[in-house]
């Protein structure tokens, strides 16, 4: 079974700290993803990486960076958190061998409440 | 750039009635094409996922769906739900060639009464 983790279920930061959200994967997948989880916008893709350090801006870049170091894990970074960046974090992987038909899977999200 | 529309935000429905929740998109070019879920506190996870073929696909939990390219659609059907089946249901379209990532609707909450 695939496993997607995520350091943190629940985190709470103020205005202007530098946030780190950790996604770790177990099935030395080629993808990995992060999105932002909003009622009633759906997930909106923030980064993702198709190889270790290589990476490719989203939808909603803005106020994010991101690093991949090691094959199985993928970090974003919040430089200077904002209220406007309260929301679910989801983070996700996929093999890459598949392709455009690739299955992505699912990390259990980090609910981020800035301050 | 590519989008996807699902219309139905909240559908509440009696155990047993049938369920259908659209999903449009935009991208005129070929696509593959996802249904993902998310039970109350638990990870999204795969429903079912039409790439090539068939244009009906069945997958889990009784669920199916029809990809009718004629229409941009690819709605998503159970002839009868179960209370167990409440939950948050996202369409989503990969562009065959370019970007690797998906492209998610708003998501569509079903409550199931029993």
């Amino acid at each position: 079974d695939v496993k997607v983790t995520q350091s943190s279920r629940y985190l709470v930061k103020r205005t202007g700290e530098k946030v780190f959200l950790e996604c770790v994967q177990d099935m030395d997948h080629e993808n990995m993803f992060w999105y932002r989880q909003d009622p009633g916008l759906g997930l909106r893709l923030i980064y993702f990486s198709y190889d270790v350090k290589m990476k490719e801006k989203g939808d909603i870049p803005e106020g994010y960076s991101v690093s991949r170091e090691k094959k199985e894990r993928f970090s974003l970074i919040l430089e200077s958190a904002s209220t406007n960046q309260t929301s679910m974090y989801l983070c996700a992987s996929s093999s890459g061998a598949q392709g455009p038909t690739d299955t992505q899977y699912f990390g259990p999200g980090t609910r981020l409440t800035v301050l | 750039a590519q989008s996807v529309s699902q219309h139905n935000h909240h559908v509440i429905l009696s155990e047993a009635a049938s369920l259908e929740l659209g999903c449009n998109y935009s991208y005129g070019g070929t696509v593959n094409l996802f249904w993902y879920v998310q039970y109350p506190g638990q990870h999204l996870q795969l429903l079912l996922k039409y790439f090539s073929g068939d244009p009906l696909v069945k997958g889990i939990k009784g669920f199916e769906a029809e990809f009718i390219k004629s229409k941009f659609s690819f709605n998503l059907r159970k002839p009868s739900v179960q209370w167990s089946d409440t939950a948050e249901y996202f369409c989503a379209v990969k562009r065959y060639t370019g970007r690797r990532a998906l492209t998610f609707g708003s998501g569509t909450r079903l409550q199931v009464q029993p």
